[in-house]
């Protein structure tokens, strides 16, 4: 069974800062894992999407890494605002289709 | 290009009753997946639907239940509601099972 684990809880960090969110999988056969911002009480948004072959994607100020063979897969935000304040949710595609969500990383960017 | 929709935005409801969820998925897209959000969880996988077929199914009971019409939209029905039933429940399409995910701005379900 495929277990998605994302620590920190909760990260607070000052505006400017770079920051790294983390995310581990137990089960390396994944056809993708997405990273997704959700923001209180609304749908999730997609931010990236990393395909099993490949080692990362980016995105304006974000840059996501894949490691398939360890289970890890980090999201790197450069410069962080207070507008990144939001839920960071990672989430794989196994075999079955369906998507495995961690609990998600609540992050709060202080001005 | 439109994206996903769901309707409606919230709902009440009473134990016991049943209650049908609607989602549009985003144009060109075949497959639709439901997941219920619990507060302060994850998403949790209910079931994916490709061309009108189910195509996959979570650890849900039978009473959860769902069709895809020809245009692809999507309903979900839950019967018998229960206190735990309270959530959002999220749609997402995509191109197909295994591709991108686009998800809708959700129905949050209270069940009193």
């Amino acid at each position: 069974k495929q277990e998605v684990t994302q620590i920190p809880a909760a990260l607070s960090v000052p505006e400017g800062e770079n920051l790294v969110l983390n995310c581990s999988f137990t089960d390396s056969a994944i056809y993708n894992l997405q990273w997704f911002r959700q923001d209180p009480g609304k749908g999730l948004t997609s931010l990236l999407l990393i395909q099993s072959s490949q080692r990362e994607q980016t995105s304006g100020r974000l840059n996501a890494s894949l490691d398939k063979s360890s289970g890890r897969s980090t999201l790197y935000i450069a410069a962080s605002q207070p507008g990144d304040s939001a839920t960071y949710l990672c989430a794989v595609c196994g075999a079955n289709s369906k998507l495995t969500f961690g609990k998600g990383i609540t992050l709060s960017v202080r001005p | 290009e439109t994206g996903v929709t769901q309707s409606p935005t919230h709902l009440i409801k009473t134990r016991g009753q049943q209650v049908t969820l609607r989602c549009s998925s985003q144009s060109g897209h075949n497959t639709v997946s439901w997941y219920q959000q619990a507060l302060g969880q994850g998403p949790q996988f209910i079931f994916q639907y490709y061309r009108e077929e189910e195509n996959g199914r979570g650890n849900f009971p039978p009473r959860f239940s769902g069709l895809q019409f020809p245009n692809y939209s999507s309903e979900l029905n839950v019967n018998a509601l229960e206190l735990d039933d309270s959530a959002l429940y999220l749609c997402a399409s995509s191109l197909s099972g295994v591709g991108e995910q686009y998800f809708g701005p959700g129905t949050r379900l209270t069940v009193t």
